[in-house]
């Protein structure tokens, strides 16, 4: 069955430091897709990005990067120069089984302290 | 323009009473679902319907019952609220075409049975 680990549970950082979010995966599919979603303290969940997994070129949005390793079934996620409005909940997920339901790792709370 | 909606944000009620909580998404999508995140953050899927019709019901107790009028909508009715109910209910839709797989979530409803 599809699991998807983020082992680190917390996160504090000083603003402006980078800081990387592990996400490792596990998947029976031979072709899918990951998901980043950030759940800021107002508690919306915010999609971030989607990756193919036929498509390992890493993706940069701002200060937001990616970086995709199908040979070890991660999907980091890096942060650089970090901002207090970084401050939240962040989730690796990836869909079940058929697609139809999404499965969340155990999200990385990031405090980015001033 | 709200993409996904749920009313209400917030509902406090006491053991034994039965609340509803609505959905509503104007993307036009086929397929809704209800997600429970509990107090740890763990975020599990509850229920998914496509087109009205329910394809997941991931072992929750019957005292819930989703129910989908039409595509834009999905509510989910609890019966007999439980101490252990107590969690933040999210609504999403999923995305079709380039969108497919993404999933899109309402701002969720944080219920507290006392």
């Amino acid at each position: 069955a599809q699991k998807v680990t983020q082992a680190q549970t917390e996160i504090s950082v000083v603003e402006k430091e980078d800081v990387t979010l592990d996400c490792v995966y596990e998947t029976r599919d031979t072709t899918y897709y990951l998901f980043w979603y950030k759940q800021p303290p107002s508690g919306e969940l915010v999609f971030l990005i989607r990756r193919n997994s036929f498509d390992e070129q890493n993706e940069i949005s701002g200060r937001y990067s990616w970086n995709f390793q199908k040979s070890t079934s991660s999907f980091n996620f890096t942060i650089t120069a970090s901002q207090v409005v970084d401050s939240a909940v962040y989730f690796c997920a990836l869909p079940g089984q058929g697609a139809q339901k999404l499965v969340f790792g155990q999200g990385t709370r990031l405090t980015i302290n001033p | 323009d709200t993409a996904v909606s749920q009313t209400p944000k917030y509902l406090v009620t006491q053991m034994g009473n039965d609340k509803s909580i609505k959905c509503e998404q104007n993307l036009g999508h086929d397929t809704m679902y209800w997600y429970k995140q509990d107090s740890k953050k763990f975020l599990k899927i509850m229920f998914s319907y496509n087109n009205k019709e329910l394809i997941i019901n991931e072992t929750v107790p019957n005292r819930f019952s989703p129910k989908s009028p039409d595509k834009a909508h999905l509510n989910l009715h609890i019966n007999s609220l439980e101490l252990g109910d107590s969690a933040v209910y999210f609504c999403a839709s999923r995305g079709t075409g380039t969108q497919a797989y993404e999933q899109y979530f309402g701002p969720g409803t944080r219920l507290t049975v006392t």
